[in-house]
């Protein structure tokens, strides 16, 4: 069991490009989100997904998109990246009925 | 506005003491805490949760306290071990678990 994987680990991007972030499980979990660590401000949810076809935003969505097309994959999608997108971003999955999420390692993003 | 706050960003304690890491919330809708623990260059891992039926919960050397009237939950740790030194995060969610809002963490440096 792989859990929850991430890629890149590392990406510098330039102002205006786009990439995607990959967040994959093989734990059958209905649930997954993204979110955001900045210093000082703790992880803050970009957006969530309660299964396949299904997505919501969070606290912090502009400037991302997200799809669900399988259970066990959600992307992360930046359009035009801004050098406020500079983040470590954390995939996160957990159960239908239950509270405990699983984080993956996280991907560092860096926009100059 | 957060809706949680870690007011100590860092926490330094001896090996083999207590060490209590306090976490503060606004919002009166909140009625289940987490807490999370974050080693460098890994995602957080889930520790110890409390539901607002409760005012506490143990789980071997870990325990959370819960003041509702004062919006205030504490985590315990006892006795401090060397490898506890890491990032704790407190979380809490309205009920539905599909949206978790986070504290921005404090740094616990349990020396030898």
């Amino acid at each position: 069991n792989a859990g929850v994987t991430q890629t890149p680990k590392f990406q510098v991007l330039k102002t205006g490009q786009s990439m995607t972030l990959q967040c994959a499980q093989d734990m059958n979990h209905e649930y997954m989100s993204w979110y955001r660590q900045d210093p000082g401000m703790g992880l803050r949810l970009i957006h969530y997904s309660v299964g396949a076809g299904i997505t919501d935003q969070g606290e912090v969505p502009n400037g991302y998109n997200v799809s669900r097309s399988t259970t066990e994959d959600f992307p992360l999608r930046l359009l035009s990246a801004a050098p406020s997108q500079t983040s470590v971003y954390f995939c996160a999955t957990r159960l239908g009925n239950s509270y405990e999420q699983y984080f993956g390692p996280g991907t560092r993003l860096t926009v100059t | 506005d957060q809706q949680v706050k870690q007011n100590s960003p860092s926490l330094s304690v001896q090996e083999g003491r207590i060490s209590i890491l306090n976490c503060d919330y606004t919002n009166s809708m909140f009625d289940y805490f987490l807490w999370y623990k974050k080693y460098p260059a890994e995602g957080p891992t889930f520790l110890i949760s409390i539901s607002s039926i409760k005012d506490k919960n143990e789980d071997g050397r870990f325990t959370v306290f819960l003041n509702k009237s004062a919006k205030h939950l504490s985590l315990h740790i006892v006795p401090s071990q060397p490898g506890d030194s890491a990032v704790y995060f407190c979380a809490a969610s309205d009920g539905n678990f599909n949206k978790f809002y986070f504290g921005s963490g404090t740094k616990l440096n349990v020396k030898p």
